[in-house]
């Protein structure tokens, strides 16, 4: 069974800082690893996924997301962001046997002060 | 990217109606999934679809559901009845392939009053 935790549940930083959400995870096998994000009302975004080769994978607008096997996480970075970055991100992973079942975080929901 | 479609955006029902929710997926996809969200909370499954078959399914999807992707037009989620607890924003998805990334659509927004 796949798990994933995304321990912070709100995040605030200012317009142009950096910001890191994080996302656990745990199973034994291999593992797909993605980043969605949801603004207030609408549907997922994807941003980026992770199977295999360079942990460091870069997503749209500047997202990035590093994969780590011994910290089993994966966690998303932007250097800089902005206000329109404020949403809810959410993680998941789907098992490698599975038909493509996404299993979600929680959800961590980034705010932006001007 | 590649968009997905649902209709209607919004639906709001007495208990014990029926309701069909409509997800227009990405045109070349096969595989096909409903995700179901109640206000604030995660994203939770509900079922994958490919060949015209229920791939997998959650403990969420109840007798009372049933998907159908009838001769490559709408996949449609169809619950009856329906129960309070369905209320709730259900979530479209699709992707070319198994674990190729999942492209969703804007959500059908259900109250079962």
């Amino acid at each position: 069974t796949q798990t994933v935790s995304q321990s912070d549940a709100h995040v605030t930083v200012f317009e142009g800082d950096s910001v890191e959400l994080r996302c656990n995870y745990s199973y034994g096998g291999s593992i797909y690893l993605s980043w969605y994000i949801q603004h207030h009302g609408h549907g997922l975004q994807f941003l980026l996924k992770y199977y295999s080769g360079n942990p460091v994978v870069q997503g749209v607008n500047g997202f990035e997301a590093e994969f780590s096997k011994s910290d089993s996480s994966f966690h998303l970075r932007k250097a800089s962001v902005h206000w329109s970055d404020s949403a809810v991100y959410f993680c998941a992973v789907s098992a490698g046997y599975n038909q493509g079942k996404l299993i979600f975080g929680q959800g961590t929901k980034l705010s932006i002060k001007p | 990217g590649p968009k997905v479609l649902q209709i209607p955006s919004h639906q709001i029902i007495d208990m014990g109606q029926m309701v069909t929710l409509n997800c227009d997926p990405v045109s070349n996809h096969l595989y096909f999934y409903w995700y179901k969200q109640i206000l604030g909370q995660q994203m939770e499954f509900l079922v994958n679809f490919y060949n015209g078959k229920v791939m997998e399914k959650s403990k969420l999807f109840k007798d009372q559901f049933s998907v159908e992707r009838p001769d490559g037009s709408y996949f449609t989620l169809k619950i009856q009845p329906t129960a309070l607890e369905d209320s709730a924003v259900y979530f479209c998805a699709s992707s070319l392939q198994n674990q190729d990334t999942q492209y969703f659509g804007p959500g059908t927004r259900l109250l079962v009053l």
